[in-house]
């Protein structure tokens, strides 16, 4: 099935450092959402995005929706260990309220 | 406030059994949704419901493969003569039914991991 682009694929940081991801994709979309998820559990929503250009925080997390429509991005500040997990952003768009996932960021956080 | 609900949490099963797995939504969602999982790879679409009508499906699902949502409420995915392909995460979705696609969000529930020996 169709996946988009998401990268890095993983990466390691030590605790406190800040951390970018983003995710591409061939078609436009309406909406993003970023999601978290941990071993053996369902995504977690962590961010919603609704407009071209808009910036949205959630505590540590900001992410944006990119103003092309094909894109967005997710900046975790001051990682703490907990962070850790695969992050997932998903798109929806094209008169369909199907979502179309990433192949997510995996996050390993060094205390 | 209870969130969306899957049973059971894992399912093993032996090649050519038929397996069926039930989701119960947030409670005020009529949109209702199944993805598939494998390992390393993100969710993938399998069809959504709005109430009771199935208005969506895709080509991952397979003739074995039949979704229901019979009252509008929970939703079940049946598999029939499974294969070992079909081992994954398979999880379920609800949203609430605004007609506004931008605002169509999407909570998972925690999955059924279905291993096939």
């Amino acid at each position: 099935g169709q996946q988009l682009n998401q990268s890095p694929q993983s990466m390691f940081i030590q605790e406190g450092e800040d951390v970018s991801m983003n995710c591409t994709s061939s078609s436009i979309f309406n909406t993003w959402l970023w999601y978290k998820q941990d071993p053996g559990e369902g995504p977690v929503l962590l961010i919603a995005l609704y407009k071209a250009g808009e910036l949205t925080s959630n505590g540590r997390l900001t992410a944006q929706f990119g103003i092309t429509r094909k894109d967005s991005f997710l900046n975790i500040s001051a990682s703490i260990p907990s962070d850790v997990g695969i992050y997932f952003c998903a798109g929806s768009g094209g008169g369909t309220y199907k979502y179309i996932f990433g192949t997510g960021t995996r996050l390993k956080v060094l205390a | 406030d209870t969130g969306v609900s899957q049973n059971p949490r894992h399912k093993i099963t032996k090649r050519g059994q038929n397996v069926t797995f039930r989701c119960d939504p947030i409670s005020e969602h009529n949109r209702l949704y199944w993805y598939r999982q494998t390992l390393g790879q993100g969710p993938e679409f399998l069809t959504y419901f709005q109430n009771e009508a199935q208005l969506e499906k895709s080509r991952l699902l397979s003739d074995r493969f039949s979704a229901e949502r019979p009252k509008g409420s929970f939703s079940t995915l049946e598999i029939q003569r499974t294969e070992q392909g079909d081992s994954a995460m398979y999880l379920c979705a609800s949203s609430l039914g605004t007609p506004d696609y931008s605002k169509n969000i999407q909570y998972f529930g925690a999955g059924t991991r279905l291993s096939v020996l």
